[in-house]
């Protein structure tokens, strides 16, 4: 089974300034897919960014990038030019290829909740 | 556009009393559809997961079962609540291909007393 960690519980970063998310992930699969996906105070789960294992290039939107080591297991989330908005809980999550039997199911990580100072 | 409603978005019962929250999806056909919990502070479990109507597997032994009688409705139920069941319960949906993510829904957040 996949497994999913955020290492880190709690981040805070600066208003404008960059923060880093950590992810890491266990499995044996050589296909598949991870998001993040962002949990304001209100606790609606809202989708910040996909990647798909097959692809080398790092996903973007917008202020939001992640560095995606498939060899290392590594996905981690970049928030630049941070804002306000952006204070919430940060969830890493794994999905296996829809080819197999997991039918699009998610593995989460804990969360890292993202302070976000003026 | 697709859409998900979740209701009620607040609910407080007492132990022992049956619970039935509902999810339906809009502006899409066949989803997969799942239903998770999240304690306070804490992350996601995947509790029950259907790829079609009446199709429905669970992820953990529990008090709780699922049901989809239509094709883009999904019941989460128990017929007697435990303290444990407390927590904030997601739906959520999403296409069959694997690159498409989940979307969920508002919530529910139920306390049991």
């Amino acid at each position: 089974a996949q497994t999913v960690t955020q290492s880190q519980p709690e981040m805070s970063v600066q208003e404008a300034e960059t923060v880093t998310l950590s992810c890491t992930y266990d499995t044996s699969e050589s296909d598949y897919y991870l998001f993040w996906y962002k949990q304001p105070p209100s606790r609606q789960m809202i989708l910040v960014i996909r990647q798909e294992a097959y692809k080398q290039q790092n996903a973007t939107e917008n202020r939001f990038s992640v560095n995606f080591q498939k060899a290392a297991k590594s996905f981690s989330l970049k928030i630049s030019d941070s804002q306000l908005g952006d204070a919430a809980m940060y969830f890493c999550a794994y999905r296996s290829y829809a080819g197999g039997t997991s039918y699009g199911k998610l593995t989460f990580g804990q969360g890292t909740i993202l302070t976000v100072h003026p | 556009s697709q859409t998900i409603h979740q209701w009620p978005a607040t609910l407080v019962q007492p132990v022992g009393s049956p619970l039935s929250l509902e999810c339906t999806v809009e502006g899409t056909s066949n989803p997969n559809l799942y239903w998770y919990r999240q304690a306070a502070g804490r992350g996601l479990q995947l509790l029950f997961y259907s790829v079609g109507i009446g199709q429905i597997s669970s992820e953990v032994p529990q008090n709780l079962s699922a049901s989809r009688p239509q094709d883009r409705q999904f019941i989460l139920s128990s017929k007697k609540l435990l303290l444990s069941d407390s927590g904030f319960y997601l739906c959520a949906w999403s296409g069959a291909k694997g690159n498409q993510p989940q979307h969920f829904g508002d919530g529910t957040r139920l306390s049991i007393l």
